[in-house]
């Protein structure tokens, strides 16, 4: 079946660094992607989404890149900060009518002051 | 904008009782509002999709008659968990999407159900 995946399921690094979290997609019909950031206990909070007719999107201290070609999404965290650790997960949108979104594995992301 | 919540935030409950939770979208419309259950360490998996004024979509494996959903208007959402078992406890998280603009969906904080 359809699957959205993650490449490393942790991700340790050390405060100011930048961050990349990659995720791989299975569905080449997928037309919308998301990054959500979840804090242990809490519900998924956007951070950025990217349409398949993009390649990168940037916001603040985040950028998504989308490779098409491959099937990969990544999302960058720039400066990373002790409040960026969390699990970001994927999420792509397989197109159609129904919006409903496919989930990946999730990363945890440890920042070490 | 774009704030969801849930209510109750965490639930303990007998095995065989039944447990209501509920889902708004407190500064827009959502016309569709999806529910998730998601076990610990583990991603979000879709359990329904629901929709303004009708029957709500299940996913495959879930069953309708347990997990019973209301949609009854733009703002708010209700699942039950009917004779709630053990197994069920779970993290159960809504997302709401806006009726005009957008795909992306909006979480709630998620509810803590514990059966006992």
């Amino acid at each position: 079946g359809e699957s959205v995946g993650l490449h490393l399921p942790t991700l340790s690094v050390q405060e100011g660094d930048n961050s990349i979290i990659n995720c791989a997609y299975s569905n080449s019909a997928s037309d919308y992607f998301i990054w959500y950031k979840q804090e242990s206990g809490k519900g998924p909070q956007f951070i950025i989404d990217i349409r398949s007719n993009m390649d990168k999107r940037q916001g603040q201290r985040v950028t998504v890149l989308l490779n098409k070609t491959v099937k990969h999404l990544s999302l960058q965290i720039a400066a990373t900060q002790p409040g960026d650790s969390a699990v970001y997960f994927c999420a792509e949108r397989s197109g159609g009518s129904n919006y409903k979104l496919t989930f990946g594995k999730g990363t945890l992301l440890t920042v070490n002051p | 904008g774009a704030v969801v919540s849930q209510h109750p935030s965490r639930v303990i409950c007998k095995s065989g009782t039944s447990v209501k939770i509920e889902c708004r979208s407190l500064d827009f419309q959502a016309t569709t509002m999806f529910w998730y259950r998601q076990f610990p360490k583990q991603s979000l998996m879709l359990m329904a999709t629901s929709n303004e004024g009708s029957k709500a979509t299940y996913e495959q494996g879930v069953e309708k008659d347990k997990f019973l959903i209301n949609h009854a208007s733009l703002t708010l959402s209700t699942l039950t968990v009917t004779s709630a078992h053990p197994e069920d406890s779970s993290f159960y998280i809504c997302s709401a999407r806006r009726t005009s603009g957008t795909d992306t969906q909006y979480f709630g904080p998620g509810t803590r159900l514990t059966v006992l």
